[in-house]
């Protein structure tokens, strides 16, 4: 079964600076797709960013950017020159297909605070 | 384009009572999946329509069942209701035009049963 694991229930970091959070996922399938996805209070799951397997090059959005590695089963995130507006609660996400329809696994999700 | 709209945004029901949320995909959306949110399970999928038929469902009893309209609009149900039922549901839609479309999600139900 495709399980995702994110290690760091909660994280904090000064605003300006750079933070990673972690994420390690278990599959068999050799095609597939990871996301993070950002849950500020407002509780609206917003898509940060997508890695698609096959590709080699990490996804890059803005002061987002991840760091993939298929060999190891890893999908970190890094937000760089955080902001007040990057506190949320951060989940990473596999991408399960299920004959022809998909599904997302989530993992349990890290809370992010940016302080001041 | 307006975005996935789910309503009631709040909802408290009593033990044992019955309950349906709705969710409006994004236009031109077809695919419709749920998901349930709490603290001590996180988010997991309940299940999945497309063009009106449920094409995969999660590991929840069968008192959770939804549907999915001819406009893609979709409604899931909730039967006599438990404590355990109270949790954040969340709806996402998508094109499902290719793998890996992302999903566009809405702003949840938050469902309380006392």
């Amino acid at each position: 079964a495709q399980t995702v694991t994110q290690s760091q229930p909660e994280m904090s970091v000064q605003e300006a600076e750079t933070v990673t959070l972690s994420c390690t996922y278990d599959t068999s399938e050799n095609n597939y797709y990871l996301f993070w996805y950002k849950q500020p209070p407002s509780r609206q799951m917003i898509l940060v960013i997508r890695q698609e397997a096959y590709k080699q090059q990490n996804a890059t959005e803005n002061r987002f950017s991840v760091n993939f590695q298929k060999a190891a089963k890893s999908f970190s995130l890094k937000i760089s020159d955080s902001q007040l507006g990057d506190t949320a609660m951060y989940f990473c996400a596999f991408m399960k297909h299920l004959g022809g329809s998909e599904k997302l696994v989530f993992g349990k999700g890290t809370k992010l605070t940016v302080n001041p | 384009k307006a975005g996935v709209t789910q309503t009631p945004r709040y909802l408290i029901k009593t033990r044992g009572q019955q309950v349906t949320l709705s969710c409006s995909p994004i236009s031109g959306h077809r695919s419709v999946s749920w998901y349930q949110q709490t603290p001590g399970q996180g988010l997991q999928f309940l299940f999945e329509y497309f063009s009106e038929t449920q094409r995969n469902k999660g590991n929840f009893p069968g008192r959770f069942s939804g549907r999915q309209f001819s406009n893609s609009r979709s409604e899931m149900n909730v039967s006599t209701l438990e404590l355990g039922d109270s949790a954040l549901y969340l709806c996402a839609s998508s094109r499902l035009q290719q793998r890996g479309t992302e999903a566009f999600f809405g702003q949840g139900t938050r469902l309380t049963v006392v």
